[in-house]
């Protein structure tokens, strides 16, 4: 059955630090891989995409990675704003133009 | 360059109403997918539209119907409401069926089905 699954499923940090989301998925055949944010009330809006040849990508203070083999995605946010809060969105691309979503990691930034 | 409007923002039906939500596709886009998400859920996939015709489908009921006009915009047709459908409506544009095409959102629309 093709999934996807983030983690963790909340966060919750304090301003100007790091952190690492994750993304597992078991989508066959794989096309892509996307990294969304979704501040509350509103729809996501794209901070990546990254296809089967690409181990990473950034998107300003935003990297994103790729491990094809072990089918596994990490979004890496770096000196985090408090406007980064929102929920973040991993997207597989599979076969037949399907685009399966995860639940998504709920990321709070205090001061 | 206007990006994916979606009407209207907020909607209250009573159960067994019928609603129909609109969507105007990004400029230069000409598919548009619809997804339904639940409080604190990821989207799920409803249809896609393609040259006017529905090109997929998800695990939806017949309740939920589309349809796209020659200009790209789309209509979302929900029957016989049930508390459970009570969502964010998102509407996405994107060049193209393929799954490539970068997804363009819009900011949805809020159903509460009474």
């Amino acid at each position: 059955k093709n999934q996807v699954e983030q983690s963790p499923q909340s966060l919750i940090i304090l301003e100007g630090k790091n952190c690492t989301l994750q993304c597992n998925y078991t989508v066959s055949p794989f096309s892509n891989l996307r990294w969304y944010k979704q501040d509350t009330g509103r729809g996501p809006v794209s901070l990546t995409i990254m296809t089967f040849s690409e181990n990473t990508k950034s998107n300003g203070r935003y990297t994103a990675t790729l491990d094809a083999d072990t089918k596994q995605s990490s979004l890496h946010i770096t000196a985090s704003q408090l406007s980064d809060s929102a929920s973040y969105i991993c997207v597989v691309g599979g076969g037949y133009n399907k685009l399966i979503f995860g639940a998504g990691t709920r990321l709070a930034v205090h001061p | 360059d206007a990006g994916v409007t979606q009407s209207p923002t907020h909607l209250i039906k009573t159960r067994g109403q019928q609603v129909t939500l609109r969507c105007s596709p990004k400029s230069g886009h000409d598919t548009v997918s619809w997804y339904q998400q639940a409080l604190g859920q990821g989207p799920q996939f409803i249809f896609q539209y393609y040259e006017e015709e529905e090109r997929q489908r998800g695990n939806f009921p017949d309740r939920f119907s589309g349809h796209q006009f020659p200009n790209y915009s789309s209509e979302l047709n929900v029957n016989a409401l049930l508390l459970g459908d009570s969502a964010l409506y998102l509407c996405a544009s994107s060049l193209g069926q393929l799954n490539n095409s970068p997804l363009h959102f819009g900011n949805g629309t809020r159903l509460t089905v009474t």
